[in-house]
């Protein structure tokens, strides 16, 4: 499995947009770089993922570069809320192989957010 | 909006016993896969299921089984109980096109072995 590499914590005023980078140099052409996060005692959720170009939903902005050997999560105007661990993560997009989708947590970036 | 439900969402077994866990995906989702997390630790993959067939597995114990049904819930079957199997167990399910979509956690079933 292609790996990626975060960094241990981060902080954040709320309020104030969040950079979450994550390295992944390995990615082959067929991984969607995924992020998800997960809160204390809850499941891992979904926040947003891509290909080649940037993407923007309603919780989140992903900005991929354009060598896909790196990518940046971007929370506009971070909350209370928005405190989690944070986890890029590479899905190959194709069935078979040793994959079938299969989601590879590695250590994701703790978000601390201050009031 | 329907979500991966898992069942029981608490369990305490003793040592040795066994446990059985339940994971009921979003509707037309045909794949399921199952992680275990400890305190303090991430989530480690232990088993995948597509189309009913095992399609990945992880670190799973021998002492553990699992099988995806012709519903597509699935089950995690623990035998021999032992204390570090105390944690967190999640089950995720996704559409087949594995890359371009999300996956969806349920909330989780914490077992406790005692």
């Amino acid at each position: 499995d292609a790996k990626t590499t975060q960094p241990n914590s981060m902080e954040s005023n709320e309020e104030e947009p969040v950079h979450l980078p994550c390295n992944h140099s390995t990615i082959s052409g067929t991984d969607y770089i995924h992020w998800y996060r997960q809160l204390p005692s809850q499941g891992p959720e979904y926040v947003i993922h891509g290909l080649t170009s940037n993407v923007n939903n309603r919780m989140a902005s992903l900005a991929i570069a354009e060598d896909r050997k790196s990518s940046t999560l971007i929370l506009h105007r971070a909350t209370l809320r928005d405190a989690a661990v944070y986890y890029c993560i590479l899905r190959d997009v194709n069935a078979g192989g040793t994959s079938y989708g299969k989601l590879t947590f590695g250590q994701g970036t703790i978000l601390t957010v201050h009031p | 909006a329907a979500g991966v439900i898992q069942s029981p969402r608490h369990l305490i077994k003793e040592k040795r016993e066994t446990a059985t866990l339940k994971c009921y995906p979003i509707p037309r989702h045909d794949t399921v896969y199952w992680y275990q997390q400890g305190p303090g630790q991430d989530p480690q993959f232990l088993i995948s299921f597509y189309e009913k067939m095992q399609s990945d597995k992880g670190s799973i114990p021998d002492r553990f089984s699992a099988q995806q049904f012709s519903d597509y819930h699935s089950e995690l079957n623990m035998s021999s109980l032992e204390l570090g199997d105390s944690a967190l167990y999640f089950c995720a399910s996704s559409p087949r096109i594995f890359g371009n979509t999300e996956a969806f956690f349920g909330q989780g079933t914490r077992l406790t072995v005692v």
